[in-house]
């Protein structure tokens, strides 16, 4: 089965800052799509970022973007020139390809990030 | 574009008592997904529906029932309520047989089992 962990449970910046967030996964699979998930007070999980295993290029997404070692299975978030309304929960999420149509999201424990002014 | 809406935002239930939260799917969806997300915890998959049938399920026993309308709407359902039943639920539609379908996750259901 596979797992997915964020080692920092809690992270505080200064806003404008950078800041990176941690995850590693652990699968057998070659093929597999991971993403990057926020969920702010208001509870609905909001897709920040994705990235499929075959493509060597790290996605990219205005302000976000990722570090994706596939050997190490490691897929780190960077959010550069942090705003305020970047503070939520950040969840790392991990989907094998389609099995019988079924699109399996497996998440980690989340990472609560703070934009201090 | 009509996103994907869940009733009742919070509820509060009885340990044995039954549960029946809904989902509308975000319009051009097919295919619904559950999932139960216990305090200070990443959600975890419950089930997925595709043209009203159970496709995909992960570890939660038989008690965790669902339905699909023609509409692409769900319910999902929970028989004998346990205390640990207690979390947020969230429903997210995508496109079925899609890798690429991202999914639209709504604002979830808070049930508190007492």
């Amino acid at each position: 089965a596979q797992t997915v962990t964020q080692s920092q449970p809690e992270m505080s910046v200064q806003e404008a800052e950078t800041v990176t967030l941690s995850c590693t996964y652990d699968t057998s699979e070659n093929n597999y799509y991971l993403f990057w998930y926020k969920q702010p007070p208001s509870r609905q999980m909001i897709l920040v970022i994705r990235q499929e295993a075959y493509k060597q290029q790290n996605a990219t997404e205005n302000r976000f973007s990722v570090n994706f070692q596939k050997a190490a299975k490691s897929f780190s978030l960077k959010i550069s020139d942090s705003q305020l309304g970047d503070t939520a929960m950040y969840f790392c999420a991990f989907m094998n390809p389609l099995v019988q149509g079924a699109q399996k999201l497996v998440f980690g424990q989340g990472t609560r990030l703070t934009i201090n002014p | 574009e009509t996103g994907v809406t869940q009733s009742p935002t919070h509820l509060i239930k009885t340990r044995g008592q039954q549960v029946t939260l809904r989902c509308s799917s975000q319009s051009g969806h097919n295919t619904v997904s559950w999932y139960q997300q216990a305090l200070g915890q990443g959600p975890q998959f419950i089930f997925q529906y595709y043209r009203e049938e159970e496709n995909g399920r992960g570890n939660f026993p038989p008690r965790f029932s669902g339905l699909q309308f023609p509409n692409y709407s769900s319910e999902l359902n929970v028989n004998a309520l346990e205390l640990d039943d207690s979390a947020l639920y969230l429903c997210a539609s995508s496109l079925a047989w899609q890798d690429n379908s991202p999914l639209h996750f709504g604002n979830g259901t808070r049930l508190t089992v007492t």
